[in-house]
This record gives structure tokens, sequence and C-alpha cells, in this order.
């Protein structure tokens, strides 16, 4: 039972770079979310889905684009990177009804130099 | 947007003691969840509380709802060194204008047991 997992755990990447970042959930969860966790900043919302299909905006979503074009899947990307976006990203998903917490991937390590 | 604030930040502790932290906000939450995490780990949630003073407990651990519904409390009795970490609490609203239930979430408090 898989849960959460994301893909990679660590990356370094130079200043303008871009990437992806892949969520992948095996629990048939309708919402999706994005975070990212900064020392003292505690979870900050990026993007979220609640559905195939749709995405919508966090707290803190310049610099990021999201897709959800399948139900399992959750991809951030970075389309030009900044020394800003050093970060610990972490994945979640949930059940649609109320009342359930989320369940957290293990979290990716992204650095930018 | 609502806003938790967790106390205190960080904590160190001996082994065996017991442990209190607390989250408020300045919302009304319909859900209270806690939620622990291990270094290089995901959150995973520990306990979640559903009715304003539901006091509920999961082994060494309990945590209470405050009747306000803009509190709660996790206590963490005879602390061990596996319950190092941080605990985050997280509040959730039964609608948030978006029907995403999103999670608005503590800064979470950093706990070190010494041996």
């Amino acid at each position: 039972n898989a849960g959460v997992t994301q893909t990679p755990k660590f990356r370094v990447l130079k200043t303008g770079q871009s990437m992806t970042l892949l969520c992948a959930q095996d629990m048939n969860h309708e919402y999706m979310y994005w975070y990212r966790q900064d020392p003292g900043m505690g979870l900050r919302l990026i993007h979220y889905s609640v559905g195939e299909g749709t995405t919508a905006k966090g707290e803190v979503p310049d610099g990021y684009n999201v897709s959800r074009l399948k139900k399992q899947n959750f991809l951030l990307g970075l389309e030009s990177a900044a020394p800003s976006q050093t970060s610990v990203y972490f994945c979640a998903s949930r059940a649609g009804s109320l009342n359930y917490g989320y369940t957290f991937g293990s979290g990716t390590r992204l650095t930018v130099v | 947007g609502q806003q938790l604030n967790q106390s205190p930040q960080s904590m160190f502790i001996q082994e065996g003691e017991d442990v209190s932290m607390n989250c408020t906000s300045s919302s009304i939450f319909n859900t209270w969840l806690w939620y622990k995490q291990d270094p290089g780990e995901g959150p995973v949630l520990l306990i979640a509380l559903y009715k304003a003073g539901e006091l509920t407990s999961n082994g060494r651990l309990t945590a209470q709802f405050g009747i306000t519904r803009k509190d709660s409390f996790l206590n963490i009795s005879a602390s061990i060194p596996s319950d190092v970490g941080i605990y985050f609490c997280a509040g959730q609203l039964r609608y948030s204008g978006a029907g995403s239930y999103q999670l608005t979430f503590g800064k979470g408090t950093k706990l070190s047991v010494i041996p």
C-alpha cells in the first residue's frame, strides 16, 4: 500500500532551469495538494486540485504551475527556478468526504543555486 | 486568510516528562487535526477532532477541541526519545469557498527529548 509517492526525493537546480515534481497516489483520492515547507513558516499551500482536470491557486502560487490530467497524479512545475524556491515540497491527498485528514508524501528537497 | 498560532515554537524536555502544546485561531474551525513530522518525512496524522469539547486519546497522546472552536491542545505523557519531531496543528473549515476543504496549518512545535 504505497499511499502518496513523490519523485524525485532530492534535486539541485541552477537558476533559470525548469523541472517537474511528480506526485502519485493509489488511494483513489479526489483532492490533491502541493505544499512547500520552509523553516519557521510551516506548510504553505501552493496549488491544489479537487478532481481530475481541475486545479486552483493556493496561498503561494507564483512561479509554479500544476496539472492533474489523471486522477492519481498531480504534477508541480517550475518553469524558471529561482533561489527563493529552495524548499521542501510535500504533496498530499484526501478523499472527497468531510472529516478526513490528509495523507502526505515523504517530500522532495529542492535546492536552487 | 485564517491563521493558526501554535505554541511553543520549540521545546526541550527530559525523557519521561509530560508535554503540552496548543493552537489558537481567530477563526472557527469544524475540525482540528494534529500531525507529527519525523525528520526527513512527511507529516503523519495523529489525532482528529470533530466536535467542540471533544477529548480524544491515542496511546500517550491526548488532544482536545476547544469549546469555542477556536483552539485545540495536544498533550504527550511520559515522553520517550521517539517523540522527537515537529508537531503541527491544522484546522479545517467545513467549506472554504472553493469546495476544497483546505487545511490551515500552524507553524509547528519542534520537540526535542533529552534521554
